[in-house]
């Protein structure tokens, strides 16, 4: 079936540092790519996404590409700040009518000044 | 973006009582929603996919008659947990989407709700 796999958190960096949560997936076709945030308190959002081989998605300064070879969507950020401090979640959701999205296991980013 | 209130945000309720949750969307209609429930630390594991006025699909190992989930209309769902317990415990989310396939929309989400049984 249709899985994700993301980097174990949590991950502390200092403000300005480069940011980068490895995300993989497990998929039959074509699936869609996303990566939602969740901020303390708060609902997921969505952040970026990518719907195709090679799409980038980017957003805030996040940016992720869809790698089909490696089967993977990384997410990266150049210089990242204290606001950025959220639990971040990559997901896919396949090109079936109806589907849900399917979540990786989130991972805690703690950014400190 | 398109907005989901999800209602209540929190609740405590006796163990053996029920509780409903809310799940609206509120400028579009929403041709498909889901429940998911989220544990500490853990990802969101997809209870239930419903799609207005037909019955929902259940994952596999959730309980439907534990788990009542109603889509009556293209803007509300609920989902309730009858007689609950303890280990019903945990953050539940709604999420709604117009459509379906690549030419749907983006899946939106509520707020979460907590439930504690005590």
């Amino acid at each position: 079936g249709n899985s994700v796999t993301q980097m174990e958190g949590p991950v502390t960096l200092s403000e300005e540092a480069f940011l980068t949560i490895n995300c993989t997936y497990t998929a039959t076709g074509y699936p869609s790519l996303f990566w939602y945030v969740q901020y303390p308190g708060e609902g997921l959002q969505l952040l970026l996404k990518a719907t195709k081989a090679d799409d980038k998605g980017s957003n805030k300064g996040f940016e992720a590409t869809y790698r089909k070879e490696t089967t993977s969507f990384h997410l990266e950020k150049g210089s990242v700040q204290v606001s950025d401090s959220a639990v971040y979640f990559c997901a896919l959701r396949s090109n079936q009518a109806g589907t849900a999205l399917i979540f990786g296991k989130g991972t805690t980013l703690s950014v400190s000044s | 973006g398109a907005v989901v209130s999800q209602h209540p945000s929190r609740v405590i309720c006796k163990s053996g009582t029920s509780v409903k949750i809310e799940c609206r969307s509120l400028d579009f209609q929403a041709t498909t929603m889901f429940w998911y429930r989220q544990f500490p630390k853990q990802s969101l594991m997809l209870m239930a996919t419903s799609n207005e006025g037909s019955k929902a699909t259940y994952e596999q190992g959730v309980e439907k008659d534990k788990f009542l989930i109603n889509h009556a209309s293209l803007t509300l769902s609920t989902l309730t947990v009858t007689s609950a317990h303890p280990e019903d415990s945990s953050f539940y989310i709604c999420s709604a989407r117009q459509g379906a396939g690549r030419g749907g929309t983006e899946a939106f989400f509520g707020q979460g709700t907590r439930l504690t049984v005590v």
